[in-house]
């Protein structure tokens, strides 16, 4: 079991350019979810994928959007990225309201 | 806005000292409470959830408490090892608002 799986582990994009990361969950997990890690914080809540919908959203933008496959995997797209946007994102799977895995994140630095 | 409070910041002790630490949170509507372990370069890794008032969980060295009613939880190391060293995430809710972390460190 490779357990939850992000793709790229770094990535540097220019203000106004937009990035897609990727997620996959953990064999048997249907529910993915997405957190954004600035320096100096804990993780926030971006957002909650299940049965290919959002099912629950935290305080960002419409700038930042996902999907989720029917193969349970996830993306989160980020458009007109901003430099505060740089931070380490962290993909987390679960299977109903069990615990979640977390992936080792993709760090996200925008210039 | 959800807050959820850590206490202390950061941490060193020597190897073979005990050792805990704190979460706060909102006392109403609870709904479950996780502590996670965060070494550095790798994803966090869930220590406990948990659910009811009074719970008290453990795993090896490592225990923790809850108190929903005064809305906190206590995590406690016994005999501190280096390979503790790592930052403890508590998160609360089904979204986990999750705190800003106790950075631990253990000296030999």
């Amino acid at each position: 079991d490779a357990g939850v799986t992000q793709s790229p582990t770094h990535l540097i994009k220019t203000r106004g350019q937009q990035v897609t990361l990727r997620c996959s969950p953990k064999s048997g997990h249907d529910t993915v979810s997405w957190y954004q890690q600035a320096l100096g914080q804990g993780p926030q809540f971006i957002f909650q994928y299940y049965e290919e919908e959002e099912r629950q959203r935290g305080n960002f933008p419409d700038r930042f959007s996902g999907h989720q496959f029917p193969n349970y995997s996830s993306e989160l797209n980020v458009n007109a990225l901003l430099l505060g946007d740089s931070a380490l994102y962290l993909c987390a799977s679960s299977s109903a309201h069990n615990e979640q895995y977390f992936g080792p994140g993709t760090r996200l630095t925008v210039t | 806005i959800l807050n959820v409070e850590q206490s202390p910041q950061s941490l060193h002790v020597q190897e073979g000292d005990s050792t805990n630490f704190t979460c706060s949170f909102p006392s109403s509507n609870f709904y479950a409470l996780h502590w996670y372990r965060w070494e550095t370069a790798k994803s966090p890794e869930a220590l406990f959830v948990m659910t009811l008032n009074g719970d008290e969980k453990k795993k090896g060295r490592i225990s923790a408490t809850l108190n929903t009613k005064e809305g906190y939880s206590y995590l406690y190391i016994k005999g501190s090892q280096p390979e503790d060293s790592a930052t403890y995430l508590c998160a609360f809710g089904n979204k986990l608002t999750f705190g800003t972390g106790t950075q631990l460190k253990v000296e030999l």
